[in-house]
């Protein structure tokens, strides 16, 4: 069974852009969760979808969003990026009330 | 609210040798689960081990085994036999298991990096 995909790997962008990662899970996977990882703030939680609907959230500002399609793919968008979002961004999928997340390689986003 | 802690921000050990990682948790509620995770310098964050907190045996995984003690709230990871691959940062993490499994949140502690020489 393939692992947990996320696309890109690697993203530069500029400061004010904007910017959408992407996160496929494992089959039949249906709740995917994203978090921040930081030399400073460690790692965070982002938010966490299931079935499409979004049923947790982290502390972040409203620039930080997300959704998921109904293969239960999922797609974070971060506006008007700051310098600040420089991160790596990791997504997690896991079964229907199983008790281990699986995680991707990440998406390194440098923000210049 | 839930707090991991990690108190070995770095290790060493020699190959073949067994090795403890340390982690305390806080919280409040009566049901939750504690993960260890494997975190290469390529990024990936790799599932190790798994422990409810009901369970009534420590779990094992391989040479990884979790040293559960739930008095003290301590959930450490020993690595026997350590490898040169093992060397990495490993996150503990910990997930409420109250409201009906109805969230996958993660809280993650602060890491501690491993090295493995040989």
């Amino acid at each position: 069974k393939a692992g947990v995909t996320q696309t890109p790997r690697y993203l530069i962008k500029t400061r004010g852009q904007q910017v959408t990662l992407s996160c496929s899970p494992i089959s039949g996977h249906r709740s995917v969760s994203w978090y921040q990882q930081t030399p400073g703030q460690g790692l965070q939680f982002l938010f966490e979808y299931f079935s499409e609907t979004q049923r947790n959230k982290g502390n972040f500002p409203g620039r930080f969003s997300g959704r998921q399609f109904s293969n239960s793919r999922s797609e974070m968008n971060v506006s008007t990026l700051e310098l600040g979002d420089s991160a790596l961004y990791l997504c997690a999928s896991s079964g229907y009330n199983t008790d281990t997340q699986y995680f991707g390689p990440g998406t390194r986003l440098t923000v210049l | 609210a839930q707090k991991i802690t990690q108190t070995q921000p770095g290790m060493f050990v020699q190959e073949k040798e067994a090795v403890t990682l340390d982690c305390t948790y806080d919280t409040s509620d009566p049901s939750y689960g504690l993960f260890w995770y494997k975190q290469p310098s390529s990024g990936e964050m790799i599932f190790l081990i798994y422990q409810g907190s009901y369970d009534q045996q420590n779990a094992t995984e391989g040479r990884y085994s979790l040293n559960f003690q739930k008095a003290r709230k301590s959930a450490n990871l020993v690595i026997s036999a350590s490898q040169l691959g093992d060397s990495a940062m490993y996150f503990c993490a910990m997930r409420s298991l109250n409201y009906g499994g109805a969230t996958n949140k993660l809280i993650f502690g602060t890491g501690t990096l491993l090295a493995v020489q040989p």
